[in-house]
Formats: C-alpha cells, sequence, structure tokens
C-alpha cells in the first residue's frame, strides 16, 4: 500500500518555509525522500533508517517517527532551485525489503 | 563513478508488439529496480532485483517481466503492448537490495500507439 502526502502541492515565495508530510498505514523499516523536477529522473535527497533519526543537510532536513509511521520533508529558507516535485519512498521490513513504495508527490513551487 | 544509464531513451511502439528496456547499474551496485510514471499514477513499482533474482514484483500482468545479469545489468520486457503502457520505465540502483538510496537513470519514454 503506497503512502501518502500531503500536501498534494505548494505555492511558496523565496525564503519562506515548507513541510511536506508521509504517512504510511503499515509498519517502515525506512522512508527515502526524491526531488524530481520536471523532464529529469528522481534525485535521492536523504534516507531515514531509525525511528526518531533526523537528518539534514544545506536547508532541507527530514525526520522519521517509526512508531507514528510518518515521516516529514523541512524546507527552510526555501529557494527557486527546489522547485519540484517531492516523493517519499518507503520500505517495509524484512517480508517487503527490496520493495519501494511512493507516495503520488508533492508538487513545491518556490517563486521570487 | 558512472551514473546509471538506460537504453533506449525513447520508443515508439504499436500495440501487440513487444519491447526490452535495458538498465546499467552503478558499478558496485547489486539491485536495480524498475518503477513506471505516469502522470496519473505517480511511480509505481515493477519489481528489484538483487544479485540475479527477482526479490520483489509490483501488481503489474505477467506481460511485464525482467532479469539481471551476473554483471548486475538488467533488462525489462513488455510483451503484447498495450496504449496504457506508455509511460517513463525508470530503473534505479542501490547498493544492496534494503535500506540503501536509490540513483535513478535517466528513464526511457515509451509510446505505444
Amino acid at each position: 500500500q503506497q503512502p501518502v502526502q500531503s500536501p498534494q502541492a505548494v505555492i511558496l515565495r523565496e525564503g519562506e518555509d515548507a513541510v511536506i508530510n508521509c504517512s504510511s498505514s503499515k509498519a517502515l523499516y525506512s522512508v527515502h525522500w526524491y526531488r524530481q523536477k520536471h523532464g529529469e529522473a528522481p534525485v535521492f535527497l536523504m534516507i531515514l533508517l531509525k525511528g526518531g533519526e533526523q537528518k539534514g543537510h544545506d536547508k532541507i532536513s527530514a525526520s522519521f517517527n517509526e512508531k507514528k509511521q510518518q515521516s516529514s520533508l523541512y524546507l527552510t529558507a526555501s529557494q527557486l532551485s527546489y522547485s519540484g516535485t517531492y516523493f517519499c519512498g518507503t520500505e517495509g521490513p524484512n517480508t517487503n525489503a527490496g520493495k519501494s513504495t511512493f507516495g503520488d508527490g508533492t508538487t513545491l513551487t518556490v517563486k521570487p | 563513478k558512472a551514473g546509471v544509464t538506460q537504453t533506449p531513451r525513447y520508443l515508439i511502439k504499436t500495440r501487440g508488439q513487444q519491447v526490452t528496456l535495458s538498465c546499467s547499474p552503478i558499478s558496485g551496485h547489486r539491485s536495480v529496480s524498475w518503477y513506471q510514471q505516469t502522470p496519473g499514477q505517480g511511480l509505481q513499482f515493477l519489481f528489484e532485483y538483487f544479485s540475479e533474482t527477482q526479490r520483489n514484483k509490483g501488481n503489474f500482468p505477467g506481460r511485464f517481466s525482467g532479469r539481471q545479469f551476473s554483471n548486475s545489468r538488467s533488462e525489462m520486457n513488455v510483451s503484447t503492448l498495450e496504449l496504457g503502457d506508455s509511460a517513463l520505465y525508470l530503473c534505479a540502483s542501490s547498493l544492496e537490495s534494503t535500506g540503501n538510496e536509490q540513483f535513478f537513470g535517466p528513464g526511457t519514454r515509451l509510446t505505444v500507439l
């Protein structure tokens, strides 16, 4: 079952912050985040493996709440280059190892 | 390191034909996953291969098949093409099967007429 992402779309001005959420109805082993620009392949942003793990680089960070089966991606002080569609991908525990299920994506538009 | 490569980049086929797509993973990566991407359906998991074995399969009909070779290169085959098979087919490679970031190739854009 695919994870549910929210919101579906968000429009920001440069410098504003955004949060994208990813929820699953099943137990999760890991959560991946990707950004895809129009006409390009998805690009890996980060992976979270442990419940409660938080990661970040530059001004993009993410958290993973294993108990709630949720992950959130935080974009702070957004830049024009952040525009694109963000996907979360989830992996279940061992029985579903190697099978990544993606949400429908969140389209982020950053305007000057 | 060279990235994931996919060939061909574009394909036009007619209904009923079959097609074979190829994916060369990043050197050293043993896992290759295939995805179908369409505007209305997002990224749909097709299957994953690890060390020449299919580990997982998504909810696609048997017309979709794949294989992986000893050098980790993978092919995906779609037989008896239907109009609804028109999509961007992406492959992604990772070091291991689970818990590793996936690196996507540029995709093969398949159009079925």
